[in-house]
């Protein structure tokens, strides 16, 4: 079975520019969320979908940040204008259901991004 | 609020000595789910178990095992003779029965040296 794919692997750009994180889930699973994780510190939830709507995105700026899941597969990230505190590992995870019984979360290998 | 703390920053240990990482928790819910991921230098997450707030049975998975006691609101991690390869990140999680999404502590990152 194929895993969380996720790319780019590796991005730097300067601040005010534009980028873009792409995610694709394991096959059938209907829950996807995305995850900044800061050097030194936990992955914390930016957004979490269910097939392609939005169950929690309390923690996503929405100033610069948006996400969507377009027919509920696969997902982007975007951030615009960046900011030099948004230099983090971008972590995509999926889980069958956010149901209690099904809330495994499957990882992805990440998006590291640098904002110079 | 809920929250978890992993106070230990860093632990270096010798091959072949057991260790164990602490996990403390708060949540306000009855239902619950606590985790275990480990995080090796690749940075891929990898999901090592998962116990629900109705089971206080501790678990022994090979090398690894778990004491979750909710009396203390812990769920502490022990590994057996270590081993290099155990060198790793390694994150206790929280989650909600209803939504889901995890809550991860700081991380204690572990060395393990021959």
């Amino acid at each position: 079975e194929a895993g969380v794919a996720q790319s780019p692997r590796y991005k730097i750009i300067e601040k005010r520019q534009s980028v873009a994180f792409w995610c694709n889930p394991i096959s059938g699973h209907a829950t996807l969320y995305w995850y900044q994780q800061i050097l030194g510190q936990g992955p914390k939830l930016l957004i979490q979908f269910q097939n392609n709507g939005v169950v929690d995105d309390s923690q996503l700026p929405k100033d610069r940040f948006s996400a969507e899941r377009l027919k509920g597969v696969d997902s982007t990230l975007k951030i615009q204008p960046a900011k030099l505190e948004d230099s983090a590992v971008y972590l995509c995870a999926s889980s069958l259901s956010h149901r209690s019984s099904y809330n495994e979360q499957f990882f992805g290998p990440g998006t590291r991004l640098t904002v110079l | 609020a809920q929250k978890v703390t992993q106070a230990q920053t860093e632990i270096s240990v010798v091959e072949k000595e057991d260790v164990t990482l602490d996990c403390v928790y708060e949540t306000r819910d009855t239902t619950y789910y606590l985790f275990w991921y480990k995080q090796p230098p690749s940075g891929e997450l990898v999901f090592l178990i998962r116990r629900n707030s109705f089971d206080e049975q501790n678990e022994i998975s090979g090398r690894y095992s778990w004491n979750f006691q909710k009396s203390t609101s812990s769920f502490n991690f022990t590994i057996t003779a270590s081993q290099v390869v155990d060198s790793a990140v390694y994150f206790c999680a929280l989650s909600e029965a209803v939504r889901g999404n995890l809550i991860f502590g700081k991380g204690t990152k572990l060395s393990v040296k021959p």
